[in-house]
């Protein structure tokens, strides 16, 4: 099993529905991310749960929100989405502490097509 | 701004080395790291250098040097699986980690 897995791994969806994320990690790490993927630009931190309370939210449009009911789930809730929202979205974990570099795994991603 | 400059695409030939570069400018500087990404795939951490030198992985190495503001990832003996987009990423004073937009390599018989 991986280290961290995401569902669905793709969807397509209209500017009007709404359309869930989900993550899980079994890693036993104690804070998760949510990045967009664009073609030829860098990773875009979009969330970040410490300890399940989100500690950073970098100004991402309402129409996406998160929900990390645990430390070993996160989701990503979309919501009247854009077409330039199209994006790969990647999940990730890390252990946070001294020490550790706080290396991030990811999980492969959720390819997302709005039409 | 904080940026991560590293070039877009790099072309090499099977067997031999080639060396993928990351410059960086920051607020800070808390270690930096390197990722492989096949297309179509999750980003896989290769390495992590917090100090000044040389890390060694088997065909992979990673170079800083924090006073250049400057890494190196140096793929030894490539081979075609060795094909994929290498990212860079930085970690700040904030421990904010800031992304480069990656390196695509592409690899030829």
């Amino acid at each position: 099993e991986t280290g961290v897995t995401q569902t669905p791994r793709h969807l397509v969806m209209g500017m009007t529905n709404k359309k869930s994320l989900k993550c899980e990690q079994h890693l036993g790490h104690n804070a998760m991310y949510w990045y967009k993927q664009s073609a030829k630009k860098p990773l875009e931190l979009m969330f970040v749960y410490s300890l399940e309370e989100r500690v950073e939210n970098n100004s991402v449009p309402s129409r996406f929100s998160p929900e990390c009911p645990n430390s070993s789930h996160l989701f990503l809730h979309l919501h009247t989405l854009q077409p330039e929202d199209s994006a790969l979205y990647l999940c990730a974990s890390s252990q946070d502490g001294e020490g550790t570099g706080n290396t991030i795994y990811f999980g492969e991603g959720s390819w997302l097509t709005v039409v | 701004g904080q940026n991560i400059d590293q070039p877009t695409e790099m072309t090499a030939t099977e067997g031999a080395i080639v060396q993928i570069n990351c410059t960086y400018q920051t607020s800070g500087f808390n270690g930096l790291f390197w990722y492989q990404q096949h297309a179509g795939e999750a980003p896989t951490f290769l390495s992590y250098n917090v100090l000044d030198g040389l890390e060694e992985k088997g065909r992979f190495s990673s170079f800083l040097s924090r006073s250049k503001g400057y890494s190196y990832l140096l793929l030894k003996e490539l081979q075609m699986k060795d094909s994929a987009s290498y990212l860079c990423a930085v970690r700040d004073s904030n421990y904010q980690l800031i992304w480069g937009a990656g390196t695509k390599l592409i690899i030829k018989p």
